[in-house]
Parts: structure tokens; C-alpha cells; sequence
């Protein structure tokens, strides 16, 4: 299985503002996937990053809001752009693999005032 | 349209009594089926998956889950609870050509002393 990596853990930011998180995986995969669990909810996918195209959003999420980068078959990142208190959630990524399952990270805790 | 359905977001058991955590998908084609635990302030780890063939299926930590097709179900099942097991738990269906997770939306195990 893979072993994925996510920074920041966690993070309070201001509204109007950005972050980036980041996601590295120990091996070359394919897909990988960023997804948003709002609190107490269940896992909501954003957006399919794959190396050398532009990424996959899924419907209600759109590139603006959320970039994303994918410069090679094992980092990504996902940007949350011009934060509000509604963007609190925990972003995770997860990566593909051959068996079909998703290995995930261990998610970025977002906080904003 | 794929969906699933997890009954009971909350589910109490005393330690050593059987853990029967609940999963109903719905889906056009065959589906990938798969459980995931998580604990808090961590990622989603995978407990076990149905692809194809058996359709009992053995996962980690003494867990399993029975694929039926007549009543589209996907169970979670432990003979015996530990209190290592209070996390929460989720469902998720998959196309079995795509890597799409639906995720349904979870049920919190407590388990009692």
C-alpha cells in the first residue's frame, strides 16, 4: 500500500485568504483525488489530478475556488482560494492503485475565522 | 446513478457482542464495494474490499463483510467488539472500470465497557 503524507496537518487561517496543501506519496500512482469532509459529514470528492492534464472537478466545485496542481506521479496540491468560516473542513487526498481501492492521507484539519 | 446508504449513524455496542454495522448501495453495474475506518484525527484506513469473486470477504482486525447482489447489500460484521473499535465507519461503492468512490455516510461505533 501507499504511504501518503499531507501538509499542513492543520491550520487557523483568515478568511479572504488562501492555502495550499500538499500531498506526497512514496510511490508513482496514477490518480490521485482530493476530497472535502465537512464536519460531522461524510467524504465529498472535489476534484481527479492527474499528471499532465488539467484536473477533473466534480460537480458544485469549480477550478477558481479550488486549484489544484499535479507536477508529477507522486505530489499534488490543492489550494482553497478566498477562505470563509464555510470552507472549515478536512481536505484529504488519496491516491489510486491496482487492486481499485484508494489509499488515503492523513487529511488537512482547516480552520478559518 | 450510483448511491449508498449506511443505517444507524450511531451505533452503541457492549465490548465482546457482535458489531453489525449496516450498507446498502445501489448501481447499475457491478460494483466495487469497500470499508473504512477512521479514527480520530486521522485518515481513512481500508478494512476490506469486494471486487469480484468471493462474496464473503475477510478485512483487518477480525472484521469481514458479505456481498449480496439479491439485496444489494454490503454488511460489516465482527463477531466480538473491542474497544479498540469505536471509530467511525464508512461504506463506499465504486464502478468497477472507474475509481470514483461514492461514500455513504458513515456510522460512529461506540463501544461500552
Amino acid at each position: 500500500s501507499a504511504v501518503i503524507s499531507q501538509k499542513p496537518s492543520r491550520d487557523i487561517c483568515q478568511r479572504g485568504t488562501s492555502l495550499t496543501i500538499q500531498c506526497q506519496v512514496d510511490s508513482q500512482v496514477t490518480m490521485m483525488f482530493w476530497y472535502r469532509q465537512q464536519p460531522g459529514q461524510s467524504l465529498t470528492l472535489i476534484a481527479t489530478a492527474n499528471q499532465g492534464s488539467e484536473a477533473t472537478y466534480e460537480s458544485g466545485f469549480v477550478i477558481d475556488k479550488f486549484p489544484i496542481s499535479r507536477p508529477n506521479l507522486t505530489f499534488s496540491t490543492l489550494t482553497v482560494s478566498n477562505m470563509s468560516p464555510e470552507d472549515s473542513s478536512i481536505y484529504l487526498c488519496s491516491v489510486d492503485s491496482y487492486g481499485g481501492e484508494q489509499f488515503f492521507g492523513p487529511g488537512t484539519r482547516l480552520t478559518v475565522l | 446513478a450510483q448511491s449508498v446508504t449506511q443505517l444507524g449513524s450511531h451505533v452503541s455496542v457492549s465490548e465482546g457482542a457482535l458489531v453489525l454495522l449496516r450498507c446498502n448501495y445501489s448501481s447499475s453495474v457491478p460494483p466495487y464495494l469497500f470499508w473504512y475506518v477512521q479514527y480520530p484525527n486521522q485518515g481513512l484506513q481500508l478494512l476490506l474490499k469486494y471486487t469480484t469473486g468471493a462474496t464473503l470477504v475477510k478485512g483487518i482486525n477480525g472484521f469481514e463483510a458479505e456481498f449480496k447482489k439479491s439485496e444489494t447489500s454490503f454488511h460489516l460484521t465482527k463477531p466480538s467488539a473491542h474497544m479498540s473499535d469505536a471509530a467511525e465507519y464508512f461504506c463506499a461503492v465504486s464502478n468497477s472500470g472507474t475509481y470514483k468512490y461514492i461514500f455513504g455516510t458513515g456510522t460512529r461505533l461506540k463501544v461500552l465497557a
